[in-house]
């Protein structure tokens, strides 16, 4: 079945440091791809999607490229700050169209410090 | 324009007693899904109802069930809860004709079984 694995936390940074959160997929077919977020006590956001392969998803600073010949999709931030603080999950849906369920990797929790 | 809205936000129960939570998609939307997060993990899919019937089913027992109300609206039962149902339910909703398969998730509602 379709799957997702990606790099586990926690994870503890400086302000301004690079971030790289590894995502990697198991799927048939051509699957989007999402990067989700979670701030504390707050429900999922979405951060920045790619639906075919070679696709940049961007965001807030936030990149990441769908490659589908190493089928990855790893979330990177040139530099991040205390508001980044969160959990990160990556994503994967079947289709891309209509309504299909999101399958989830364990999520990353990332810490920011000033 | 209202996100997705869950209610209740807490909810303590003692096993074998049963549950409902209840989810407002955002505005617009028609299609919504249930995800439950165990503590430390990725949200797992439990279903989806579209059209008031249930359109999608994750890897969960009978005694999950749901329902959609014509306003879209649906609530989430749990039935003779176990202690490994304690988690953080999220609802997503969407559009069916959307283009690429963007979920808008509530803020959750945190399940603490007894």
């Amino acid at each position: 079945g379709n799957s997702v694995t990606q790099m586990e936390g926690p994870v503890t940074l400086s302000e301004e440091a690079f971030l790289t959160i590894n995502c990697t997929y198991t799927a048939t077919g051509y699957p989007s791809l999402f990067w989700y977020v979670q701030y504390p006590g707050e429900g999922l956001q979405l951060l920045l999607k790619a639906t075919k392969a070679d696709d940049k998803g961007s965001n807030k600073g936030f990149e990441a490229t769908y490659r589908k010949e190493t089928t990855s999709f790893h979330l990177e931030k040139g530099s991040v700050q205390v508001s980044d603080s969160a959990v990160y999950f990556c994503a994967l849906s079947r289709a891309q169209g209509g309504s299909e369920k999101l399958v989830f990797g364990k999520g990353m929790k990332l810490t920011v410090n000033p | 324009d209202a996100g997705v809205t869950q209610s209740p936000t807490h909810l303590i129960k003692t096993r074998g007693q049963q549950v409902t939570l209840r989810c407002s998609p955002k505005s617009g939307h028609d299609t919504v899904s249930w995800y439950q997060q165990a503590l430390g993990q990725g949200p797992q899919f439990i279903f989806q109802y579209y059209e008031e019937e249930e359109r999608q089913r994750g890897n969960f027992p009978d005694r999950f069930s749901g329902h959609q109300f014509p306003n879209y609206s649906s609530e989430l039962n749990v039935n003779a809860l176990l202690l490994g149902d304690s988690a953080l339910y999220l609802c997503a909703s969407s559009f069916v004709d959307q283009p690429y398969n963007e979920q808008f998730f509530g803020p959750g509602t945190r399940l603490t079984v007894l």
